[in-house]
């Protein structure tokens, strides 16, 4: 069965602190993994896109990393800042179509 | 470019009530997605079209719920009649391709409520 987990559900962290959110899924055949912010009461943003043969991107302060064999990525959020509170959400797609598994997301709380 | 428009923000109906909620795209973008979203099953893909063509609907939750794209610039999605559980965010999203790499922009959701 295809799914995507996530955790933690929820993590509180102190302005300036790095943080690692987790992403397992056994969606298969594979073809990409996204991780999106979605700030309260806003639609989802896209961060990264990662396919089978990128392990590593970047996007300013996020860095999100995929491990194909094991099938878990990570987004690691460095030096937070409290716009950085939002819900994180991983996305999986199988290959041939648009057959998309969404995680329940991480929330984020960044405390001043 | 304003971003996917979505219409209305808000909408609250009684039960049994037709609904339309309404998506413009982003110019030049040749797909369009609808998705629903709640606390209890989080993100889920309804519909999505490809130049104003449906695709899959495989999402969508039942006989309904209907989606059309009558041209590049519009969609729109329909209840009928609606129910209390339909109650969530609806979100529509665009992109250029379909390819593996490529983004999709969301628009800013609109609040459903049936009563």
């Amino acid at each position: 069965k295809n799914q995507v987990e996530q955790s933690p559900q929820s993590l509180i962290i102190l302005e300036g602190k790095n943080c690692t959110l987790q992403c397992n899924y056994t969606v298969s055949p594979f073809s990409n993994l996204r991780w999106y912010k979605q700030d309260t009461g806003r639609g989802p943003v896209s961060l990264t896109i990662m396919t089978f043969s990128e392990n590593t991107k970047s996007n300013g302060r996020y860095t999100a990393t995929l491990d194909a064999d094991t099938k878990q990525s990570s987004l690691h959020i460095t030096a937070s800042q409290l716009s950085d509170s939002a819900s994180y959400i991983c996305v999986v797609s199988a290959r041939g179509g648009f057959k998309t598994i969404f995680g329940a997301g991480t929330r984020l709380f960044v405390k001043a | 470019d304003a971003g996917v428009i979505q219409s209305p923000r808000h909408e609250v109906t009684e039960m049994g009530q037709e609904v339309t909620l309404r998506c413009k795209p982003i110019s030049g973008h040749d797909y369009l997605f609808w998705y629903r979203q709640t606390m209890m099953r989080g993100l889920e893909l309804l519909i999505y079209f490809n130049n104003n063509v449906p695709i899959d609907d495989s999402g969508m939750p039942e006989d309904r719920f209907s989606a059309k794209m009558p041209n590049a610039s519009f969609s729109t999605l329909k209840i009928q009649p609606s129910e209390p559980r339909d109650s969530a965010v609806y979100f529509c999203a665009s992109s250029l391709f379909a390819g593996k790499t490529d983004t999709q922009y969301f628009g800013p959701g609109t609040r459903l409520t049936v009563l």
